[in-house]
């Protein structure tokens, strides 16, 4: 089976960083995604990683270690914007198919 | 623009009766869609995979007698939940890879009220 691990809440100040960590164990890993998802809307994609090490793109970073099934997502200089949920979701293949299975998310909250 | 869009995007119905939702996907072909599921606060649960021209493949503690999905095109796939109860009341939102399975584009989401 599944099974992804996140903290349920943060909280963080505008302008400073924050680590979001994600452990996950899964029999048929295939990539490790980072979604954002605010209030009543759809997941937007964030960043995604299938080789170890860490993937930069602008504030957001995501780092990957799959022998140890574990991944953060890095947010750097926040902004209030940044409130919301985040997402870690894993690739799954078994079956046959790419499917993707979901963490509980993570609600971050950004105060001045 | 969008990539998948969603009709509708909200909704409200009776105890009892049926609901349809409709996922489109609107850029490419999607020989395979997945609807989702999130209740208040609490994350994106895969409630069936769509396969175009044969049955869904549907996760465990999913009723596919109350979750009917029919993916008849390539481009666009139907849930319909039975004799829908208040506790089936959630977001439904359905997701299609993109063409080489690097990104899952999700279409906008449906609220569904049952009362």
């Amino acid at each position: 089976g599944q099974n992804i691990d996140q903290p349920t809440e943060m909280t963080a100040t505008e302008g400073a960083i924050v680590q979001i960590n994600c452990t996950y164990q899964t029999s048929g890993f295939n990539g490790l995604f980072w979604y954002q998802q605010h209030a009543g809307e759809a997941p937007t994609f964030l960043s995604y990683n299938v080789l170890d090490g860490l993937e930069e793109k602008g504030r957001f970073s995501s780092f990957l270690s799959r022998s140890k099934g574990y991944s953060y997502l890095l947010l750097k200089e926040l902004q209030m914007k940044d409130s919301a949920s985040y997402l870690c979701a894993v690739r799954d293949i078994t079956g046959g198919y790419n499917k993707l299975i979901f963490g509980a998310g993570t609600r971050l909250a950004v105060h001045p | 623009g969008a990539v998948v869009s969603q009709h509708p995007s909200r909704v409200i119905c009776k105890s009892g009766t049926s609901v349809k939702i409709e996922c489109r996907s609107l850029d490419f072909q999607a020989t395979t869609m997945f609807w989702y599921r999130q209740f208040p606060k609490q994350s994106l649960m895969l409630m069936a995979t769509s396969n175009e021209g044969s049955k869904a493949t549907y996760e465990q503690g999913v009723e596919k007698d109350k979750f009917l999905i029919n993916h008849a095109s390539l481009t666009l796939s139907t849930l319909t939940v039975t004799s829908a109860h208040p506790e089936d009341s959630s977001f439904y939102i359905c997701s299609v890879w993109g063409e080489n399975s690097y990104e899952q584009y999700f279409g906008p989401g449906t609220r569904l009220t049952v009362t």
